[in-house]
């Protein structure tokens, strides 16, 4: 246990769903992300979101759409995906520290299947 | 960013120990070294991470050459629960991470 629960665990939708993935922390961090991890490839980074603004996305299409309410909670929509969407999608969280460099602590991902 | 480069893949035998190289020539002097694992079907968790000096934790040993151009994650006595994708990652302050395709260690038993 990693402290950054995701749920679900595994998720199958259709092309013209829409579906939300979770992301949930209580180690008191004020940044978290989204990574995407294809098969075979690098993980991507997709969305940063400091102290619940976001400062960072890596060029995502906007069929991907996050929301970050508040520091502990992160949220993925996910609306119109194509089958080249399907991926494991990992949450992540970090703290910074006036002591030190922070290290981040993932979720264990949502497995997703868009058929 | 600056780049990391790590062996595509290494094996090692069960209960030895095994030393994971790590280049990264660019480094300037602000960035961290920082080491991450991936397990079968797990996100990425934290191993260790130094700045200059050669750095102990109880999952490994991280050893930092003197010009800070290499890096070596030492895991002293391997077993078969350390086999996974090792990511070697330079980080300054709370930037994000970026990672490369890393090092597979398959553990032999």
């Amino acid at each position: 246990e990693t402290g950054v629960t995701q749920t679900p665990r595994h998720l199958v939708m259709g092309m013209t769903n829409k579906k939300s993935l979770k992301c949930e922390q209580h180690l008191g961090h004020n940044a978290m992300y989204w990574y995407k991890q294809s098969a075979k490839k690098p993980l991507e980074l997709m969305f940063v979101y400091n102290f619940k603004e976001q400062t960072e996305n890596n060029s995502v299409p906007s069929r991907f759409s996050p929301e970050c309410p508040n520091s502990s909670h992160l949220f993925l929509h996910l609306h119109t995906l194509q089958p080249e969407d399907s991926a494991l999608y990992l949450c992540a969280s970090s703290q910074a520290s006036r002591q030190g460099v922070p290290e981040a602590f993932f979720g264990q991902g949502t497995r997703l299947t868009v058929v | 960013d600056a780049k990391t480069t790590q062996p595509n893949s290494m094996e090692s035998n069960e209960e030895e120990p095994v030393h994971l190289p790590c280049n990264h020539s660019t480094i300037s002097g602000t960035d961290y070294i920082h080491w991450y694992r991936q397990l079968p079907s797990q996100g990425p968790e934290y191993v260790i991470h130094g700045l200059t000096s050669n750095v102990n934790n109880r999952m490994a040993s991280l050893a930092i050459a003197e010009d800070r151009k290499s890096s070596t994650l030492i895991l002293h006595r391997a077993t078969l629960r350390d086999a996974a994708v090792y990511y070697c990652i330079l980080r300054w302050g709370n930037e994000k991470l970026t990672f490369g395709t890393g090092t597979r260690l398959t553990i032999i038993p």
